[in-house]
């Protein structure tokens, strides 16, 4: 089944503590995103990236890393988590990141930094 | 960079009846405005979008259109259903990969 996949569904953690949120696709999907979405804020794009070893800022990058190693999987870093990266986060991806081409979203991962 | 502006952020219609939700944005250069509906704890889904060079899509019971020049886009729903209940959000970008969403839209159809 074509799909993107998150982990971990659920997070709660205290600030200060590394942590990851990985994310993978098994569509051979060139383009990934990263989103979070936070109440009357909608989503707002963290950061891209349009291939391997290819990344850039969306809107919101302050705090957080991606790395892209592999076409797959595209894991979102918080080196140094803050309560104000309390939220719920999407992971994207579609063929190559074209118009014609439909972006589908992981089911979220929700954080929650004490 | 680029800032949109949807509206309203919430409205309730009686089934039956059409909904409207409108975006503005900032950037002339955006040329793709792509429409999300997102259920209750799911994530969003594609379900219609246009290219600047188009002013007007639409799919069943459910179009889009463009005002270059004005810089804005809507949502159209016609003959509204309870399973249109959901949170709509627009969003807007310059060849796709960088995307700037609107707030979002809450809709709720009263049977």
């Amino acid at each position: 089944e074509a799909q993107v996949t998150q982990n971990p569904r659920y997070l709660i953690t205290v600030t200060g503590k590394k942590l990851t949120v990985t994310c993978s696709q098994n569509m051979n999907h060139e383009y990934m995103s990263w989103y979070r979405q936070d109440p009357g804020l909608g989503l707002r794009q963290i950061y891209y990236s349009m291939n391997v070893e290819v990344t850039d800022k969306g809107d919101v990058p302050e705090g957080y890393k991606v790395s892209r190693k592999e076409k797959r999987n595209f894991p979102l870093i918080l080196e140094s988590p803050s309560p104000n990266q309390t939220s719920l986060y999407f992971c994207a991806s579609s063929l190559w990141g074209r118009f014609t081409d439909t972006q589908y979203f992981g089911p979220g991962t929700r954080l929650t930094v004490l | 960079g680029e800032n949109v502006e949807q509206h309203p952020s919430t409205l309730s219609v009686q089934e039956g009846d059409s909904a409207v939700i409108k975006c503005t944005y900032s950037d002339s250069a955006s040329n793709y405005f792509p429409w999300y509906k997102q259920e209750l704890g799911k994530r969003p889904q594609l379900i219609i979008d246009i290219r600047s060079n188009v002013g007007e899509k639409k799919d069943q019971r459910i179009a889009v259109t463009l005002n270059k020049t004005a810089k804005h886009f809507s949502l159209h729903i016609t003959e509204t259903q309870p399973e249109d209940s959901a949170v709509y959000f627009c969003a807007a970008s310059e060849g796709y990969q960088k995307v700037t969403f609107g707030t979002g839209t809450k809709l709720q159809v009263i049977p």
